[in-house]
């Protein structure tokens, strides 16, 4: 199966800071990775789909001007939180491949 | 996809077998019960996936009903690191690219001493 990392696992930065969140797939080439989010006691929510070499499919209310995902390899997708705010405050976990290995996760906390 | 309804939480003791159930009465035939869980904090770990026969590994044992509209994972022997949220989700088979997993609310298993 495929192994996923992501970068960093936790930041904490100010209101109104841009975070550049990582997603590696260490042993599987991905066309596709998904990226989604977890606020505290809640399930995950799909935000969006990063196709490699073209734009990113985002779902409903996932503002696409604010979370930039960037799919420039077949290894790497990043997700960049843009003005971060305390609402963004949240889990953001990627995952690859079909069989949807998930990486383990960032926490950011923006203050 | 079709939807799934789990209870919202189960306690087990430890080294006693968990039985996690799942219902998913409007499952299509192409579609396959896949269960992943989630240990708190991390991102989520895929543990076994079915069509219609019953599946064994080295986490867990998946029964599926014979009409399919409904399953039940099996820890044998659960341990106290087997604490955490379950998920039980039905979707295509994961030969089709492009398709993210859509998680309901799970099942939170407390394995406890």
């Amino acid at each position: 199966g495929a192994v996923v990392s992501q970068h960093p696992s936790w930041v904490i930065c100010k209101s109104g800071t841009s975070v550049k969140i990582e997603c590696r797939s260490l042993d599987f080439q991905a066309t596709t990775m998904f990226w989604y989010r977890q606020f505290p006691k809640q399930s995950l929510m799909l935000m969006a789909t990063s196709n490699e070499g073209s734009k990113a499919t985002y779902e409903q209310g996932v503002e696409k001007d604010k979370f930039l995902i960037n799919h420039a390899s077949l290894t790497l997708s990043t997700l960049t939180v843009t003005s971060a705010h305390p609402e963004d405050s949240s889990f953001y976990i990627c995952s690859v491949t079909n069989e949807q290995f998930f990486g383990p996760g960032t926490r950011l906390t923006v203050l | 996809d079709a939807k799934t309804t789990q209870p919202t939480s189960m306690d087990c003791a430890e080294g006693r077998a968990a039985n996690l159930p799942c219902n998913h009465s409007t499952i299509s035939g192409n579609e396959y019960v896949y269960w992943y869980r989630q240990i708190h904090s991390q991102g989520p770990q895929y543990i076994i996936h079915g069509l219609k026969n019953n599946e064994t590994n080295e986490m867990a044992s998946l029964i599926i009903t014979e009409d399919r509209k409904s399953s039940t994972l099996i820890l044998p022997h659960a341990t106290l690191r087997d604490t955490a949220v379950y998920y039980c989700i039905v979707r295509v088979a994961g030969n089709q690219a492009g398709t993210a997993l859509i998680f309901g609310k799970g099942t939170t298993l407390s394995v406890s001493s």
